[in-house]
């Protein structure tokens, strides 16, 4: 079945104890992105990849680091959680063919993250 | 700084009502548009909008886009309480080297029975 898991799906933590969501994709997609959602924000996009050890940052990156070590796996890493970053989390991916991010994005169940 | 707005934020309506959801865009390198329909969970993909003037439609939902005036409307016929949802609207934008997503905040539609 096509696709993408995170992990943990809810966290709780305390301010400046770095964490990780994982993200992963069984669908050998090349773009995968983050985003955080918040009430009257919608959806921000905070780093994308769009292959293996490629990424660029999205609109709110803030705070937050990415890697891309392999293609299906694509970690949110906070190295110092603040409160501010209390959020719901979603991990994404797409297709890239011919430098166009096609249609379809999957997204994962989301991560809720709540930083005391 | 690129953006994407959406109208009305809120709508209630009744089953069988239609409606219309607007989404208008600012970005600097427009690739496409895209609606999403988001429940309790991860957003679901309805649509991909590239060219001005070309209906998109699957079932009571159509959709289009005019890349002049730079706005999509979503349609939605006979409307539903399964219709109940946020519906986002996404912009891609960028370049052969790098693309984002630019999200609107979404609007949320209550069907009452």
């Amino acid at each position: 079945e096509a696709q993408v898991t995170q992990n943990p799906r809810y966290l709780i933590t305390v301010t400046g104890k770095k964490l990780t969501v994982t993200c992963s994709q069984n669908m050998n997609h090349e773009y995968m992105s983050w985003y955080r959602q918040d009430p009257g924000l919608g959806l921000r996009q905070i780093y994308y990849s769009m292959n293996v050890e490629v990424t660029d940052k999205g609109d709110v990156p803030e705070g937050y680091k990415v890697s891309r070590k392999e293609k299906r796996n694509f970690p949110l890493i906070l190295e110092s959680p603040s409160p501010n970053q209390t959020s719901l989390y979603f991990c994404a991916s797409s297709l890239w063919e011919r430098h166009v991010s096609t249609d379809t994005q999957y997204f994962g169940p989301g991560t809720r993250l709540t930083v005391l | 700084e690129d953006k994407v707005v959406q109208s009305p934020l809120s709508l209630v309506v009744h089953e069988g009502d239609t409606v219309t959801l607007n989404c208008s865009y600012e970005v600097t390198n427009f690739r496409s548009l895209l609606w999403y329909k988001q429940e309790k969970k991860a957003p679901t993909f309805l649509f991909m909008l590239t060219s001005s003037g070309i209906e998109k439609k699957s079932g009571r939902l159509s959709s289009i886009l005019d890349k002049k005036e730079l706005f999509s409307i979503l349609n939605i016929t006979a409307t539903q309480t399964g219709d109940s949802a946020v519906y986002l609207c996404a912009v891609i934008n960028g370049d052969n080297y790098g693309q984002n997503f630019v999200f609107g905040p979404g609007t949320r539609l209550s069907v009452l029975p």
